[in-house]
């Protein structure tokens, strides 16, 4: 069981715009900044976002994130087809210690 | 560029140990925290704790205390892991990781260890 809450599947057609949710606490998302990582089968996972809407440098700009109260999300526009991959949630939770990720959410692009 | 190079996978039986390392390069290694992550197959990621390589502090998941050991050696940029008393739930691929600019944000993996627990 989680401590951050992601749907574990979304989906959606080339060109539409997929949002994924990651839902926690006062202690994580409601005090601490939020990562969105990306993770193809077999490959080690990718920061996609950070400290809630930066991107790293390669990463273009269909990929932006949010934060609201214990909740966050990202958005993915314009979907791709290379877009196909598991996204997880991450933030740091005071009350653990520790940082913690969402389940992940596996993205399909019918 | 910022390279971390994992040590290949190993197989344990129940109740052994296992030291996995990590080989940094591209950067100053005492400059940013290693953090460690675990991954079993099809399931999501687990944080296992972090190692400053400077000050040598470590800290861990309230989950692994006293069971994971987290060092490094400055001398040749290397992080260590190692996982005591080893159960099948322990079987998993484990990651090493750096911040981006420091912090959570890991930026830079290593491609993953796979350990196998099983009699």
């Amino acid at each position: 069981q989680s401590v951050l809450t992601q749907p574990p599947s979304a989906s959606g057609t080339p060109g539409q715009r997929v949002t994924i949710s990651c839902s926690g606490s006062y202690s994580n998302i409601g005090s601490n900044s939020v990562n969105w990582y990306r993770q193809l089968p077999g490959t080690a996972p990718k920061l996609l976002i950070y400290v809630v809407n930066q991107r790293p440098s390669g990463v273009p700009d269909r990929f932006s994130g949010s934060k609201s109260g214990t909740s966050a999300s990202l958005a993915i526009s314009g979907l791709q087809s290379d877009d196909e991959a598991k996204y997880f949630c991450a933030t740091w939770d005071d009350s653990l210690k520790g940082m913690v990720f969402g389940g992940g959410t596996t993205v399909t692009v019918l | 560029q910022v390279q971390l190079v994992q040590s290949g996978a190993e197989v344990k039986k129940p109740g052994a140990s296992v030291k996995v390392s990590c080989k940094a390069s591209g950067y100053t290694f005492t400059s940013y925290d290693i953090n460690w992550v675990r991954q079993a197959t099809g399931q999501g990621l687990e944080w296992m704790g972090w190692m400053n390589p400077n000050s040598g502090n470590a800290g861990y998941a309230q989950k692994f205390q006293g069971r994971v050991t987290m060092t490094g050696n400055t001398s040749i940029s290397t992080a260590y892991m190692e996982v005591s008393s080893l159960t099948s739930e322990d079987t998993a691929v484990y990651y090493c990781a750096r911040g981006l600019y420091g912090g959570n944000s890991l930026a830079y993996w290593g491609r993953g260890t796979l350990v196998t627990v099983s009699s």
